[in-house]
């Protein structure tokens, strides 16, 4: 069984540029989420997608969007970043709409210079 | 205001003892409580799933308790080992916004030789 895995592991960007972080979902799972972890802080979610479609979103603005793929993967894009948008990015899956054991993966830790 | 709140938020504790992790959270009508450990760095593993309606779950060393009435979880770790540091998370999910996990910001422990 395969875990959870994301890309890139680490990056760098400047204000104002775009980034697409990438994950795919453990096998047999169909809904993946978002979330964002600050340092020293929990993590925050950003929203969620099942089937394709956004089911949930958290107070994240709109420069951040996500797709989902008829193989259960997913993209995180962030547009226009902002210094504060450095963080750990963390995608997580479960099967059917998040209400079960949420498994997540590494992480993209993404700094914004 | 839906929030998990973990106290304290480190932990120092030689090698062997028993110890208890702390969660709290506002408003019961919780959907159910999910526990991970975080490595430095690292992603998310989940430790321990609770649905609402069980009132503890066991994994090895591992023991999680849920009273939704008063609103707390504990996680004991029985018989601490070196390798058991790290940062621990406790997560909710709330009934009317079952596709999010709330988390608390953690206690860091640190099990020293």
């Amino acid at each position: 069984e395969t875990g959870v895995t994301q890309s890139p592991t680490h990056l760098i960007k400047t204000r104002g540029q775009q980034v697409t972080l990438r994950c795919s979902s453990q096998s047999g799972h169909n809904t993946v989420s978002w979330y964002q972890q600050a340092l020293g802080q929990g993590p925050q979610f950003i929203f969620q997608y099942y089937r394709e479609e956004e089911n949930g979103r958290g107070n994240f603005p709109p420069r951040f969007s996500g797709l989902q793929f008829p193989n259960y993967s997913s993209e995180l894009n962030v547009n226009a970043l902002e210094l504060d948008d450095s963080a750990l990015y963390l995608c997580a899956s479960n099967l059917y709409r998040g209400h079960g054991e949420l498994f997540f993966g590494e992480g993209s830790r993404l700094t914004v210079l | 205001k839906q929030e998990v709140t973990q106290i304290p938020a480190a932990l120092s504790v030689p090698e062997g003892e028993n110890l208890v992790l702390n969660c709290s959270f506002t408003d019961s009508a919780i959907y159910n409580l999910q526990w991970f450990r975080q490595d430095p760095g690292k992603g998310l593993t989940s430790l321990l799933l609770i649905q609402s309606s069980q009132r503890e779950q066991t994994s090895g060393r591992l023991n999680a308790s849920l009273d939704k009435s008063s609103g707390r979880s504990t996680l004991y770790i029985a018989a601490s080992q070196p390798g058991d540091s790290a940062t621990y998370l406790c997560a909710v999910r709330w009934m009317d916004s079952s596709y999010k996990l709330i988390f608390g910001s953690g206690t860091r422990l640190l099990v020293r030789p």
